[in-house]
């Protein structure tokens, strides 16, 4: 097994312009994750899905962050407009429903 | 709501020594406890678990029992290596780590020297 793929492993954008980060979860998990970790706020969860459903968004930190997952083999994370404070690590994560998360290797985001 | 508390880092070690690196928590229900590991440069690895009191979980030489009486999922080795060098982070879930999104604590980095 592949593991959780995502990309691109590193961005660098400017202030103002749109991002688009990219989850494959493992075939067959049920339920996909998207973390933020910063070295102020460590870890956070921004918004997971079941099902392709999404169930809880309430740790996405403003309007101008949003995700989707079309079908259960593709995420996507989109920041616009992207701003200096978003620059962390985004990390995708996928596990059979009620069980262990798996998690991708993450992509280090900076905007200038 | 849920919390995760570890202690502050880093730790630094000589090779061999015995390793704690403590972990409490706060939960409104009976969450399920984690301990992750992060090299440098990569993503989360799920180093143990344990989903009820008094369960011990362990992996890799690494060891840490599900303490509900003292909230507590402390991790623990007996002889730590320099490949040991990490950072750890504790965690718990609701549901056992599937359905809804784990809380994590800060994290914990453990340099370990020759």
């Amino acid at each position: 097994d592949a593991g959780v793929i995502q990309s691109p492993r590193h961005e660098v954008t400017e202030m103002g312009q749109e991002v688009t980060l990219r989850c494959k979860p493992i075939s067959g998990h049920n339920s996909l994750f998207w973390y933020r970790q910063t070295m102020m706020r460590g870890l956070e969860l921004l918004i997971y899905f079941n099902n392709n459903v999404p169930i809880d968004d309430s740790g996405m930190p403003e309007d101008r962050f949003s995700a989707k997952m079309p079908n259960a083999s593709f995420s996507t994370l989109k920041i616009q407009p992207s701003e200096p404070r978003d620059s962390a690590v985004y990390f995708c994560a996928s596990s059979p429903l009620r069980d262990t998360q798996y998690f991708g290797p993450g992509t280090r985001l900076t905007v200038l | 709501g849920n919390s995760v508390t570890q202690m502050e880092g880093p730790v630094t070690l000589s090779e061999e020594a015995f390793l704690t690196i403590n972990c409490t928590y706060t939960a409104t229900g009976y969450p399920s406890l984690f301990w992750y590991v992060q090299y440098p440069g990569e993503g989360l690895q799920l180093l143990l678990k344990a989903t009820k009191a008094d369960d011990k979980g362990s992996n890799k030489g690494f060891e840490a029992t599900y303490r509900k009486e003292t909230t507590s999922f402390h991790l623990e080795k007996g002889s730590v290596q320099v490949s040991d060098s990490a950072v750890y982070f504790c965690a718990l879930s609701d549901s056992g780590g599937g359905a809804d999104g784990l809380t994590f604590g800060k994290g914990t980095h453990l340099i370990i020297q020759p």
